[in-house]
């Protein structure tokens, strides 16, 4: 499956929007973009999942472009609760093993 | 509950113990996957249940590690003999299908977190 790159952290304050960014140059046609999110001492929540162009939930949005080489997550107006790590997988519909890398950390400052 | 539950949240026990880990799933859901998360090691899955059966067990690294579900629901991951490269945050999911309506979510208790000595 492809590789994901993502920043290791971001830093932002409360009311701000927070994009993080995920290359994975190597996605193939059947691949899907998926987003976790986990809080510190909890697993890992789904947060949001996309092919193309724009997806919107009551939690964040999710950039696609045309090329599908990288993708957004976007965060609207973060509060301190969403201080946690945000991990940009790459999986196929028949996946059932998630893999993680270190993803990003996001912290949220008031 | 409505979510997925792991008992114990914490664990210390001394090498070479065995332990055991309890996982609940969502009620209904038929595929159970256990993983474990280390500091700086990312998430490493261990096995996949669909029902009481296990047709994937290839991440489990060695045979002191051995799960079972009964009943199409709890889970339990044991580990005999613990080395202190066990340490690790031991994490449940589960899902309704392996593709449910989102693709690829799973959705996952608080975790075990396992500490040897």
């Amino acid at each position: 499956l492809a590789k994901t790159t993502q920043p290791i952290s971001m830093d932002s304050y409360e009311g701000q929007e927070v994009n993080i960014t995920c290359s994975h140059n190597n996605i193939a046609t059947n691949d899907y973009i998926t987003w976790y999110q986990q809080f510190p001492s909890q697993g890992p929540r789904f947060i949001i999942q996309g092919y193309k162009t724009k997806v919107t939930n009551e939690v964040a949005s999710l950039f696609i472009p045309a090329d599908r080489k990288s993708s957004t997550l976007s965060l609207p107006r973060v509060s301190l609760s969403d201080t946690a790590v945000y991990y940009c997988l790459v999986t196929r519909s028949n996946d059932y093993k998630l893999s993680f890398g270190a993803g990003t950390t996001v912290t949220v400052r008031a | 509950g409505a979510g997925v539950s792991q008992s114990p949240s914490n664990k210390v026990t001394e090498k070479g113990k065995d332990v055991e880990l309890r996982c609940d799933p969502i009620s209904g859901h038929t595929a159970l996957y256990w993983y474990r998360q280390s500091l700086g090691q990312g998430l490493e899955f261990l096995i996949y249940f669909q029902g009481n059966s296990a047709p994937d067990k290839s991440g489990l690294p060695s045979d002191r590690f051995s799960a079972e579900r009964t009943g199409g629901s709890v889970s339990t991951l044991t580990i005999q003999r613990t080395q202190q490269e066990d340490s690790a945050v031991y994490l449940c999911a589960s899902s309704s299908t392996m593709d449910g309506g989102n693709y690829n979510e799973q959705f996952f208790g608080p975790g075990t977190r396992l500490t040897v000595l």
